[in-house]
């Protein structure tokens, strides 16, 4: 079944503890992107990456690191979190060009 | 700089009903042009989508139509159904560079 898996689902963290969320996809794709989703804000994009060993970033890329070894593999890297970054965070992949994207199933992250 | 608008937060329809969301957008560089659906503890799914050499697209109850003159994109659901609620997002594409709207949520009352 093609998918995007993200883990975890959801994480409780403390200001300053490093973490990472994890995507991978099995479709395949050359296109990667993470998004934050925050109310009345819609999906903004934080990195994304054209394929492997290039990454990009997006809107928001502030506080956040990536980075593209293999090809179906985009984790994302929270150095030092804080409170702000407490959101709904998306992996999608896709295609290059004009195609549809396929999104993980989000993760939900509070920093306390 | 929000690229992609979705003015309206929330709408809400009688089941059987035409649901219309709207979207718009500012870069006329973009040429690509799509819907995704949400529902809650889920990632947003693809729905249907739009070149921009083309000003209508439909699928089933599903049709968008693009008017690029006034940058302008909008989703009619006709008839709308109670398995339709959900929050709906524009999504307008430009290069590989996809950039969203806020999100509209759609209520369908049976």
């Amino acid at each position: 079944e093609a998918q995007v898996t993200q883990n975890p689902r959801y994480l409780i963290t403390v200001t300053g503890k490093k973490l990472t969320v994890t995507c991978s996809q099995n479709m395949n794709h050359e296109y990667m992107s993470w998004y934050r989703q925050d109310p009345g804000l819609g999906l903004r994009q934080i990195y994304y990456s054209m394929n492997v060993e290039v990454t990009d970033k997006g809107d928001v890329p502030e506080g956040y690191k990536v980075s593209r070894k293999e090809k179906r593999n985009f984790p994302l890297i929270l150095e030092s979190p804080s409170p702000n970054q407490t959101s709904l965070y998306f992996c999608a992949s896709k295609q290059t060009g004009n195609t549809e994207a396929f999104f993980g199933q989000g993760t939900r992250l509070t920093v306390v | 700089d929000q690229q992609v608008k979705q003015n309206s937060p929330s709408l809400s329809v009688q089941e059987g009903r035409i649901s219309i969301l709207n979207c718009d957008y500012t870069n006329s560089m973009f040429d690509y042009f799509l819907w995704y659906k949400k529902y809650p503890a889920e990632g947003p799914t693809f729905l249907i989508s739009i070149s921009s050499i083309k000003d209508k697209n439909e699928d089933g109850r599903f049709t968008v139509f693009l008017n690029k003159s006034a940058k302008h994109l909008s989703l009619h659901i006709v008839p709308s159904q109670p398995g339709d609620s959900a929050v709906y997002f524009c999504a307008a594409s430009a290069h590989n560079d996809m950039r969203f709207g806020a999100g509209t949520r759609l209520t369908v009352k049976p």
